[in-house]
């Protein structure tokens, strides 16, 4: 079974902060990374992608990739209570064109 | 660019009746979508691999006969929840993969939430 895992949270920031979110994959052959924004009730957003080692910033985001330690993380610098969702790490396949999702890490900001 | 659009947004339907849900992408053709099914406070549920042209692809446990699904052309995709039960009720939601610069990212439509009474 090929997984996904993510810490459940829920993990609580004070505004203004930076929040770390991470990601740990079991399938070795996966190729495209992404981090997706879901608000309660909602469907989720794509925020990011990374597929290529290292760091990768959007604004505020910032996502990494370590490929050897099957690693990818997520941070939010500046964390505003509007950044308080659920967030989901998906791995991607090239070959299978499947998404594997993790249970998500629900974030607080704190005002 | 990358919208997809689900429909209907919310539906409540008696027991035993069938229901239709549409995804379309609206700004780019995909081949292939994906239905997830979603329970409270719960991660996404890949239920099947819809393919244009061709059968879905169910994961495992996930009756095929129950959730029928038609990817009819290269926009439209749906799930028809057939003989639909309580347990049936759930947040339904389909995605579509682009390639528009995103990496290959998947784009959610806005879900659908089945109440079955």
């Amino acid at each position: 079974q090929k997984e996904v895992e993510q810490n459940s949270g829920p993990l609580s920031v004070p505004e203004g902060a930076i929040a770390s979110l991470n990601c740990t994959y079991s399938d070795r052959g996966s190729q495209s990374f992404f981090w997706y924004r879901q608000y309660s009730g909602k469907s989720p957003e794509l925020i990011m992608f990374i597929y290529s080692n290292g760091d990768k910033e959007d604004g505020r985001f910032t996502a990494q990739l370590n490929k050897a330690s099957q690693y990818v993380s997520l941070l939010i610098r500046d964390s505003q209570p509007s950044d308080s969702a659920t967030y989901l790490c998906a791995v991607n396949n090239t070959g299978t064109y499947k998404y594997i999702f993790g249970t998500g890490t629900r974030l607080k900001v704190l005002a | 660019g990358a919208v997809v659009s689900q429909h209907p947004s919310r539906v409540i339907c008696k027991s035993g009746t069938s229901v239709k849900i549409e995804c379309r992408s609206l700004d780019f053709q995909a081949t292939t979508m994906f239905w997830y099914r979603q329970f409270p406070k719960k991660s996404l549920m890949l239920m099947a691999t819809s393919n244009e042209g061709s059968k879905a692809t169910y994961e495992q446990g996930v009756e095929k006969d129950k959730f029928l699904i038609n990817h009819a052309s290269l926009t439209l995709s749906t799930l028809t929840v057939t003989s639909a039960h309580p347990e049936d009720s759930s947040f339904y939601i389909c995605s579509a993969r682009a390639n528009l610069g995103t990496g290959g990212g998947a784009f959610f439509g806005q879900g659908t939430r089945l109440t079955v009474v």
